[in-house]
C-alpha cells in the first residue's frame, strides 16, 4: 500500500513551457486535492475532485488544468509555466468529503519556472 | 481572505517545555479542525483533530483546546522534544463541505 505518490519529485521549467504533475493513489479514495505550499502563506487549493470524471476549482486555480480520468489518478497540468508558480506542490486524498476523513498528502513536487 | 488564521509563525521553545499554537476562524459551518505536522521534505501528515462538541482532546503530549464561542483553537505540546521540530498547519472544514482551509503555519523549533 504506497498511500498517496507524486511524479516528479523535482522540476525546472523555463517560463513559456508546460508540464503535468501526476498524483497517484491506491486506497479508492474518491476525493482528491491539488495544493501548492509557499512562504509563509501556507497550504492553498488549486483545484480538487470529487470523483472520477469530476472537477472544481479551488482558491487559487488560474494558471491550472487537472483531469481524472480514472479514479485513482489526478494529473494537474500546466500550459505556460510562469516564475510566480514556483512552488512546492502536495497532492493529497481522503475516502468522504470535508470533515468525514482525513487527508492523505504525498510527499511533494518541487517545481521552479526560470 | 485567509479563511483560518494562524499564530506564532515561528517559535522557539527549550525541551521540555510546552509549545503553543494558536488558530482563528471566522465560519460557523466549520466543524472540523485537525492540525498537520510536516516535517521538512515531506507531506503534511495529520496528528490530531477535534469537532466542536467537545472543548479539549488529548493524544500523547498534544492537546487541542477549543473555544467555540471566541472561534478559536490551538494546539499545545508538552514536554516538546527535539523531535517535534517541524512546521504545524492548522485547518478547518465542513462536513457538508468539500474544501479544507490551512492557517499559514508555524515553524517551531525546539532546542535541545
Amino acid at each position: 500500500n504506497a498511500g498517496v505518490t507524486q511524479t516528479p519529485k523535482f522540476r525546472v521549467l523555463k517560463t513559456g513551457q508546460s508540464m503535468t504533475l501526476l498524483c497517484a493513489q491506491d486506497m479508492n479514495h474518491e476525493y482528491m486535492y491539488w495544493y501548492r505550499q509557499d512562504p509563509g502563506m501556507g497550504l492553498r487549493l488549486i483545484h480538487y475532485s470529487v470523483g472520477e470524471g469530476t472537477t472544481a476549482k479551488g482558491e487559487v486555480p488560474d494558471g491550472y488544468n487537472v483531469s481524472r480520468l480514472k479514479k485513482q489518478n489526478f494529473l494537474l497540468g500546466l500550459e505556460s509555466a510562469a516564475p510566480s508558480q514556483t512552488s512546492v506542490y502536495f497532492c493529497a486524498s481522503t475516502f468522504l468529503g470535508g470533515g468525514l476523513d482525513t487527508q492523505y498528502f504525498g510527499p511533494g513536487t518541487r517545481l521552479t519556472v526560470l | 481572505q485567509q479563511q483560518v488564521k494562524q499564530s506564532p509563525q515561528s517559535l522557539i521553545v527549550q525541551k521540555g517545555g510546552i509549545s503553543i499554537i494558536n488558530c482563528a476562524y471566522e465560519n460557523t459551518a466549520f466543524d472540523y479542525f485537525p492540525w498537520y505536522q510536516q516535517f521538512p521534505g515531506k507531506g503534511p501528515a495529520l496528528l490530531i483533530a477535534i469537532r466542536p462538541d467537545v472543548s479539549e482532546k488529548k493524544e500523547g503530549r498534544f492537546t487541542i483546546s477549543f473555544n467555540k464561542s471566541a472561534k478559536q483553537f490551538s494546539l499545545h505540546i508538552m514536554d516538546s522534544q527535539p523531535g517535534d521540530s517541524a512546521t504545524y498547519f492548522c485547518a478547518a472544514s465542513s462536513d457538508t463541505g468539500n474544501q479544507f482551509y490551512f492557517g499559514t503555519g508555524t515553524s517551531l523549533t525546539v532546542i535541545p
